[in-house]
């Protein structure tokens, strides 16, 4: 079936770092992939989403790049600040409607 | 436009008692998703509704849960006799169309089986 494998965390960084978090999927076909950021005691946001190979999703500084050839969409920001820190899921949707997450990944940014 | 909204949004049964929880979907959306997230873990596909009709349960428990979501009124998701393992967040979600969509989710309710 299919199947979302995020980096595991949780990952700490300082302010104005560089940020990557992995994620590979797996799927039968092309499905629209997604990155959500969840706050303390909030629901899922939509960050960022790419439909097709070779899109791009971007918002708020975030970038994440559907790459069909090695079935990834890694999430990347080039200066992290204090308020991005929360939990990441990186999800795929695939013609049934339904989301499958990867697991997380927490992501904590010191001063 | 008022979001996905979720009540209660905290809950705390004992082992056998009935947990229901209510999900009012977005103006406009006629799709409903529900979602549940253990301890430490990502959200895992339970059911997706449209307005009196269960299109997919794949992933729902086939004992003690079920789920609806009629014509009038918010989508419920009911779970009877509940167990110390059923303790998590579940989360609804929902879309206009569905159709792969993006899918706007409400703030949760937290269950807690004592």
């Amino acid at each position: 079936g299919d199947s979302v494998t995020q980096m595991e965390g949780p990952v700490t960084l300082s302010e104005e770092a560089f940020l990557t978090i992995n994620c590979t999927y797996t799927a039968t076909g092309y499905p629209s992939l997604f990155w959500y950021v969840q706050y303390p005691g909030e629901g899922l946001q939509l960050l960022l989403k790419a439909t097709k190979a070779d899109d791009k999703g971007s918002n708020k500084g975030f970038e994440a790049t559907y790459r069909k050839e090695t079935t990834s969409f890694h999430l990347e920001k080039g200066s992290v600040q204090v308020s991005d820190s929360a939990v990441y899921f990186c999800a795929l949707n695939f013609g049934n409607e339904k989301l499958t997450f990867g697991t997380g990944t927490r992501l904590t940014i010191i001063p | 436009n008022a979001g996905v909204m979720q009540n209660p949004r905290h809950l705390v049964r004992r082992r056998g008692q009935e947990a229901r929880l209510r999900c009012s979907p977005m103006k406009g959306h006629s799709h409903v998703y529900w979602y549940r997230q253990l301890p430490e873990e990502g959200l895992k596909f339970m059911v997706y509704l449209q307005k009196e009709n269960i299109i997919d349960e794949s992933g729902m428990p086939k004992e003690r849960f079920s789920a609806e979501f009629p014509k009038e009124g918010p989508s419920i998701l009911r779970i009877q006799q509940v167990v110390r393992g059923d303790s998590a967040a579940y989360f609804c979600a929902s879309s206009p169309s569905g159709g792969g969509e993006e899918q706007y989710f409400g703030p949760g309710t937290r269950l807690t089986v004592t």
